[in-house]
């Protein structure tokens, strides 16, 4: 059974593009989890989704972030108009239901140049 | 405001010299805490989740504890692979969702042969 499985592993962009970040939860998970880690900081939640719904998004900035986690596919978290301070790690995590441990995946770096 | 302290920010020890791990939470409304283990460039590994003070959970040598104000993660005889950042995270109180974890900044830890 594969892990939470991120893409890409890294991430380039220019300020002012768009970056998509993937996630495709444990086989079985229903719920999905995004986190950013500044350099220094702690793990920050951002946004918990359930299959086509968004169930708590207090920790997405208002503006140009956004996430989905549709029917079929990958949950997708998406930044637009990328600036230096989006530079980090994104972490994205599942699990089968809202009250154990989390099985999170490898992370995806994105480096806003 | 909950958040969620991990003390100390780095040690060092010799294989085989045990120590602990501090984590002192504010949270109105703990509904779990968890350890997990992170390795540099990967994402964090779950190792234990408590719920309630006086609980006590033990992996190989690990061994986590919960009071109503702090956790405590015990390293026994540890080996260098035991070297990694160890992160404490609770539930959010009753504002948040369960899937919102407030993580600490994480202890590093360093085992020498």
């Amino acid at each position: 059974n594969a892990g939470v499985m991120q893409n890409p592993r890294h991430l380039v962009r220019r300020r002012g593009q768009e970056a998509r970040l993937r996630c495709s939860p444990m086989k079985g998970h229903s719920h999905v989890y995004w986190y950013r880690q500044l350099p220094e900081e702690g793990l920050k939640f951002m946004v918990y989704l359930q299959k086509e719904n968004i169930i708590d998004e207090s920790g997405m900035p208002k503006e140009r972030f956004s996430a989905e986690f549709p029917k079929e596919g990958p949950s997708i978290l998406r930044i637009q108009q990328v600036v230096r301070g989006d530079s980090a790690a994104y972490f994205c995590a599942s699990s089968p239901d809202a009250t154990v441990g989390y099985t999170f995946g490898s992370g995806t770096r994105l480096t806003v140049v | 405001e909950d958040q969620v302290t991990q003390s100390p920010e780095a040690l060092r020890l010799q294989e085989g010299e045990s120590s602990s791990l501090n984590c002192s939470y504010t949270v109105s409304g703990l509904r779990g805490l968890f350890w997990y283990r992170q390795d540099p460039g990967k994402g964090p590994e779950f190792l234990f989740t408590l719920y309630s003070a006086g609980e006590e959970k033990e992996k190989e040598r690990l061994k986590a504890t919960l009071t109503k104000k702090e956790s405590f993660l015990h390293i026994t005889a540890p080996k260098p692979e035991d070297s990694a950042t160890y992160l404490c995270a609770v539930h959010h109180g009753y504002g948040g969702s369960q899937g919102n974890l407030i993580f600490g900044k994480g202890t590093k830890l360093s085992v020498k042969p």
